[in-house]
């Protein structure tokens, strides 16, 4: 069966603009995390939807926002962007939350470069 | 935020056992330990987790101590495209489970 699915794969902003990443999670599959990663930070956890509903959030600025919908297909977005937003986003799908079924499946990121 | 500690590197031969070593002290008594790993330039991938029983999949197996303060992944006869960054993690079911990923390890395979 399909994999997770995020889109775009690459893209370019620049300050000030936001951006809008999309992932389509497997099928089936009700939660949806985020993640960025820089070499400076490694992985670091954005958010976690589950049923369309934010379950977890980590520690970034509210200019960091997604949604989930009712096909479990999730966006997330950036506003205003600065520099230091240049990452890799990952997106990760499974069943249930995913401290509960021990597996997520990652994308293969939408790696964002600001200019 | 992350629970587990783990070397920031490790080398290992070809053809040899990988253990890559993980320290979760704070671990809680129904909280798993997860094991994934990242090669370059793609998404992260599930190896394996455990509670406290050890557990052997295709890929690995996972030896958790009787205290469960830590544990070592195992990967029986590594190859080059093993070389990978590893991660130990214990999700915090107090914050809602979410995933925390580390540094991890970053274990280069050579021939």
């Amino acid at each position: 069966k399909a994999g997770v699915t995020q889109t775009p794969r690459y893209l370019i902003k620049t300050r000030g603009q936001q951006v809008t990443l999309s992932c389509s999670p497997i099928s089936g599959h009700r939660s949806v995390s985020w993640y960025q990663q820089t070499p400076g930070q490694g992985l670091q956890f954005l958010f976690e939807y589950f049923s369309e509903t934010q379950r977890n959030k980590g520690n970034f600025p509210g200019r960091f926002s997604g949604r989930q919908f009712s096909n479990s297909r999730s966006e997330m977005n950036v506003s205003t962007l600065e520099l230091g937003d240049s990452a890799l986003y990952l997106c990760a799908s499974s069943l249930a939350p995913g401290g509960n079924t021990g597996e997520l499946f990652f994308g293969e990121g939408s790696r964002l470069t600001v200019l | 935020d992350a629970k587990t500690t783990q070397p920031p590197s490790m080398d290992c031969a070809e053809g040899r056992a990988a253990n890559l070593p993980c320290n979760h002290s704070t671990i809680s008594g129904n909280e798993y330990v997860y094991w994934y790993r990242q090669i370059h330039s793609q998404g992260p991938q599930y190896i394996i987790h455990g509670l406290k029983n050890n557990e052997t999949n295709e890929m690995a197996s996972l030896i958790i101590t009787e205290d469960r303060k830590s544990s070592t992944l195992i990967l029986p006869h590594a190859t080059l495209r093993d070389t990978a960054v590893y991660y130990c993690i214990a999700p915090n079911y107090n914050q809602g489970g979410k995933l925390i990923f580390g540094q991890g390890t970053e274990l280069s395979v050579k021939p």
